[in-house]
């Protein structure tokens, strides 16, 4: 079955960087685009980052844009986000999750907890 | 950006009763909305794209609907396992994607 397993979350300082990781398995990894979408402690869903299925093309929110760096390697079933000068607003879950190309998600891991202290 | 506006915030139903959830799009996302569901410390689950299609596995007692900029989400039953927090996300003009701030359907 679809399996996304995120790691690489944890407490960090103001200012320091930090990378992500997403671990695909039970699908064909290379088909589908992928995304990083978080979730601030008791608040809503916002989307990160996304990179296409061949890694070709990527997008950023407004917010991470300049500071977040998504990437995957095909050949590991893998995706990353590298998260650079992070701030206090950068704290909150994160999720990957897949995406056929049509702009939903049809699968979410878990979540990895990152947590901004000064 | 596209504001997506729930509502209502909290939404108090009686299990077996029938519950109507709105999304309104700043600007129109034609049928280009899925719908969402999230329990406590679970991740998000996909219920509806395309406004109206039934995700995989997902009941028939959840349907969509709606095009443009109003959207409406209904159980038509609801059960103990229904009460959760919905979320709408559009994804017609993109980046970014964009999603409600969610409603939260609690028991009655």
């Amino acid at each position: 079955q679809v399996q996304l397993v995120e790691s690489g979350g944890g407490v960090v300082q103001t200012g320091r960087s930090l990378r992500l990781s997403c671990a695909a398995s039970g699908f064909t990894f290379s088909d589908y685009g992928m995304h990083w979408v978080r979730q601030a402690p008791g608040e809503g869903l916002e989307w990160v980052a996304v990179v296409w299925h061949d890694g070709g093309s990527k997008y950023y929110a407004e917010s991470v844009k300049g500071r977040f760096t998504i990437s995957r390697d095909n050949s590991k079933n893998t995706m990353y986000l590298q998260m650079t000068s992070l701030r206090a607003d950068d704290a909150a879950l994160y999720y990957c999750a897949r995406d056929i190309s049509s702009g939903w998600f049809d699968s979410w891991g878990q979540g990895t907890l990152v947590t901004v202290s000064s | 950006e596209i504001v997506m506006t729930q509502s209502p915030v909290t939404l108090s139903v009686s299990p077996g009763e029938r519950a109507t959830l709105s999304c309104r799009a700043s600007q129109s996302v034609s049928s280009k909305l899925a719908w969402y569901q999230q329990k406590p410390g679970q991740a998000p689950r996909l219920l509806i794209y395309g406004a109206s299609t039934r995700a995989t596995g997902i009941p028939a007692r959840f349907s969509g609907s709606g095009s443009g900029t109003e959207f409406t989400l209904t159980i038509s039953s609801l059960q103990s396992e229904d009460f959760a927090v919905y979320y709408c996300q559009q994804y017609n003009n993109w980046p970014p994607y964009t999603f409600g701030r969610g409603t939260k359907l609690e028991i009655k």
